[in-house]
Formats: structure tokens, C-alpha cells, sequence
């Protein structure tokens, strides 16, 4: 079946460095999505990996290992902004399979 | 970037109407379309995918005679809840991609009394 996980909550200070990490199980995979999404708005997107290894953006970066079905979003030098849901997503087939999300809060 | 615009941003209507929410792809096409419902503090969960020109293909549990999707052109697709109830309350968001990213309408939240 599909199954994707992520932790419900994690908590950082400002400046500060998290890890975000993902495991999913889909039958069909073509990549994996991370997206922001604030309290009552749409997602927005933060990066895709279709190849193994770590893609750095600006103070976000993603990895994924496709043999072990895992990925994670890094957040470095955390601002309060950051405060969000992170959600990752699989792409199955051209359908996104949402993972629950994971709330970060930010504290000062 | 595409910008995916979806009408209307929030919506109250009476148990046992209607309501037809829209998604528009502004600067591109899109010969498919994804709409999402989201509950409080919970993840997006597909509904149906809208395809340009035929029949909508639904997820399994989702009701297609109570979600009518119609996606009449390559920029506009509609969801219509038919005899809303309050179980239909939720956060309604549409999406389309280009390419490989996927870009998501500002959602809709309906509320039913």
C-alpha cells in the first residue's frame, strides 16, 4: 500500500538547523516533493528530487535515497517565518501521495 | 512562476445547496488538473483528477455523483458540491502542474450549516 511518514511536531530556535526527515512506500515512484503551507493557505513549493542525493536552495536543502525510500528537508539558520508545516509529498504515477505533515515551531 | 488562481476563497452556504468553486491556470495550460481536500490540522488528500476534455478520474471512497469536476478548457477547472452537508466542511484546493512542479490554487474553505 502507500505510506508516507513524518514526524507531527518539531521545535528549534532561531538560527538554529533542523532536519525534516520522510519515509514513504508507493507502489510507482517518479520523485519526491517538500512544500511550506501556513495555517489556511495553500502549499508552496519548496524543492523536488528525482535523483539520489542532496539538492541545496538557498538555506534549504532536500536529500533523497531512492533504494531506502527516504528523503529530508534541512532548514538552516531558522527564522520565525519558518514557522510552518512541511509536507512531502510522492509522486506516484503523476499523483502526489501527501505525507501528514510536520509542524515546525520556531522559538525565539 | 505559474499561478494557479482559485475562486471563491471562502464560502457559507446551507446544508442541502450547492457550490461550485473554480481553479484557473492563468499563464499556461493545463490538460490536467488535481483537486485536494484538506481538514484541520490533517494532510491533503487527493480527490479526483480532472482531465481536459473527459471524465474526471476519482479516488477511491470519493463520491463522483456528489463532486461534479468539469474541465470544459485547458485553463479552468470546477468542482461543484451538490447537496452540501456539514460533513463537506473543509479545505478545498486545486492544483495544476507545469512540468515537473506542481502549483496550487490559494484553496477555498467551505463551510456548511
Amino acid at each position: 500500500g502507500q505510506n508516507i511518514d513524518q514526524p507531527t511536531e518539531m521545535t528549534a530556535t532561531e538560527g538554529a538547523i533542523v532536519q525534516i526527515n520522510c519515509t514513504y512506500q508507493t507502489s510507482g515512484f517518479n520523485g519526491l516533493f517538500w512544500y511550506q503551507q501556513h495555517a489556511g493557505e495553500a502549499p508552496t513549493f519548496l524543492s523536488y528530487n528525482v535523483l539520489d542525493g542532496l539538492e541545496e536552495k538557498g538555506r534549504f536543502s532536500s536529500f533523497l535515497s531512492r533504494s531506502k525510500g527516504y528523503s529530508y528537508l534541512l532548514l538552516k539558520e531558522l527564522q520565525m517565518k519558518d514557522s510552518a508545516s512541511y509536507l512531502c509529498a510522492a509522486d506516484s504515477w503523476g499523483k502526489l501521495q501527501f505525507g501528514a505533515g510536520t509542524q515546525v515551531v520556531v522559538t525565539p | 512562476g505559474a499561478v494557479v488562481s482559485q475562486h471563491p476563497s471562502r464560502v457559507i452556504c446551507k446544508s442541502g445547496t450547492s457550490v461550485k468553486i473554480e481553479c484557473r491556470s492563468l499563464d499556461f495550460q493545463a490538460t490536467t488538473m488535481f483537486w485536494y481536500r484538506q481538514f484541520p490540522k490533517q494532510s491533503l488528500m487527493l480527490m479526483a483528477t480532472s482531465n481536459e476534455g473527459s471524465k474526471a478520474t476519482y479516488e477511491q471512497g470519493v463520491e463522483k455523483d456528489k463532486f461534479l469536476i468539469n474541465h470544459a478548457s485547458l485553463t479552468l477547472s470546477t468542482l461543484t458540491v451538490t447537496s452540501a452537508h456539514p460533513e463537506d466542511s473543509s479545505f478545498y484546493i486545486c492544483s495544476a502542474s507545469e512540468g515537473e512542479k506542481l502549483f496550487f490554487g490559494s484553496g477555498t474553505q467551505l463551510s456548511v450549516l
